[in-house]
Order: structure tokens, then sequence, then C-alpha cells
């Protein structure tokens, strides 16, 4: 089956630095990838839709400033939480799908990103 | 608008049978439900396309009611696996962007 690979699976950081998330498709081309945050106990909630090639599709609320997205090539996007605070800690997760029709999303393992 | 998972929880007894259900107020090309473990990315479970069909994996089965706009997710006979967080996915339109219910969290004990 398809696989998404996300990477680092922790960070730990200090306030003000800026963290680098990975999103990779190992077996399939994505045109498309998605960008999730995840509170403890909570829902998945859409950040934003990653398109290969262009910019990046935000959900209202998000800011595209601190949440920078890059999808530079069909198997790799990038997720950069800029001068990241305390208030960035959550789980983040990406998925991709294959093109065509309904596709189920398959989903990194997720980073864990907590802000000191 | 996030479509709506009812219960927010169950407690279940091996062998015993659950019945999870999601509601949108809008119109829905496709639900898909995934299944969720602690500290784990979510795992794709199956995709039901608007026609009434109804699909299974393993003893998991659900069904999409396109008039209601509702889906169902059938857990039968469980097994201490099926431990975890169920969310179901609705997509509007063809294509792959979903939104998520909050989640049923599912606990199976021996």
């Amino acid at each position: 089956g398809a696989v998404v690979s996300q990477h680092p699976s922790w960070v730990i950081c200090k306030s003000g630095t800026s963290v680098k998330i990975e999103c990779r498709s190992l077996d399939f081309q994505a045109t498309t990838m998605f960008w999730y945050r995840q509170f403890p106990k909570q829902s998945l909630m859409l950040m934003a839709t990653s398109n290969e090639g262009s910019k990046a599709t935000y959900e209202q609320g998000v800011e595209k400033d601190k949440f920078l997205i890059n999808h530079a090539s069909l198997t790799l996007s990038t997720l950069t939480v800029t001068s990241a605070h305390p208030e960035d800690s959550s789980f983040y997760i990406c998925s991709a799908g294959r093109q065509g029709g309904n596709q189920p999303q398959h989903f990194g393992d997720g980073t864990r990103l907590s802000i000191l | 608008q996030q479509p709506v998972q009812s219960p927010q929880a169950v407690i279940l007894r091996e062998g015993e049978d659950a019945v999870i259900n999601c509601s949108s107020s809008k119109a829905l090309y496709s639900v898909h439900w995934y299944r969720q473990k602690h500290g784990e990315a979510p795992v794709f479970l199956m995709i039901l396309l608007k026609g009434g069909e109804q699909k299974g994996h393993e003893k998991i089965s659900a069904s999409f009611n396109e008039k209601k706009q509702q889906s169902s997710l059938y857990l039968t006979a469980s097994q201490l696996s099926y431990s975890g967080t169920y969310f179901c996915g609705t997509a509007e339109a063809a294509g792959n962007k979903l939104t998520f219910g909050g989640g049923t969290r599912v606990l199976v004990k021996p």
C-alpha cells in the first residue's frame, strides 16, 4: 500500500526557533498533500492544502506567514513553523493520496512539536 | 462545518457490537473512516461514495445514507485491537480534501 513518511517524529526547541517538518510520499506521486494539526484528545484540523508547484491553500484562521508550506516536488512537502512559541506546541500530521477519483488519505506518523 | 459523530465514547466487552454515527449538514460526495491509536497517525479503514453502498474491512463495516447525509460504522464481534479513536472524514466533492468529525473513542475490554 501507499506509504507516507514524515520527519522528524519529535522536536523540542526553544521559543523563537523555526522548525521544518518534511512529508514524503514514498511509492506514489502526490500533487496534493494536506497538513493537519491535532491537540490532545481532539480531532484533526486541516491547516492547509499543499499543491505541487504552486502556492498552498490555507484554511481560515491559519497564518500563512507563520506556517510556511513548500511543495517543490511530487513526493515532498515541507511545513515550516516560523518563530515558534509555546502555543504552537501540537501534533502535526501530513497526509497524501493517489490522484484520481476518491482515494484514501494516507497519513504520515506525525510530528510532536514541543516549544519551551 | 465539522461533521458530528456519536457517541463520543463507547466501552465494549470483547465480542460485543457497536455502531458509530457520522452526520453532516452538507451534501456529501463521500465519507472516509479512519482509526487512530494513541500517539499514532490515523489509519485508513474504508471509503463510502454516495449511492448508499456498504463496505467491510474485517468485521468492521459501514454504510452511507446519501439522503440523510449520514454514515454509520459497525463494529461486529469486537476485538481488543479495535480499541482506538474512530474519525469520519467527509468530502463535499470529488477530490481528497476532508473535514473530520470530533472522533469516537472506543475501548474494548477483555
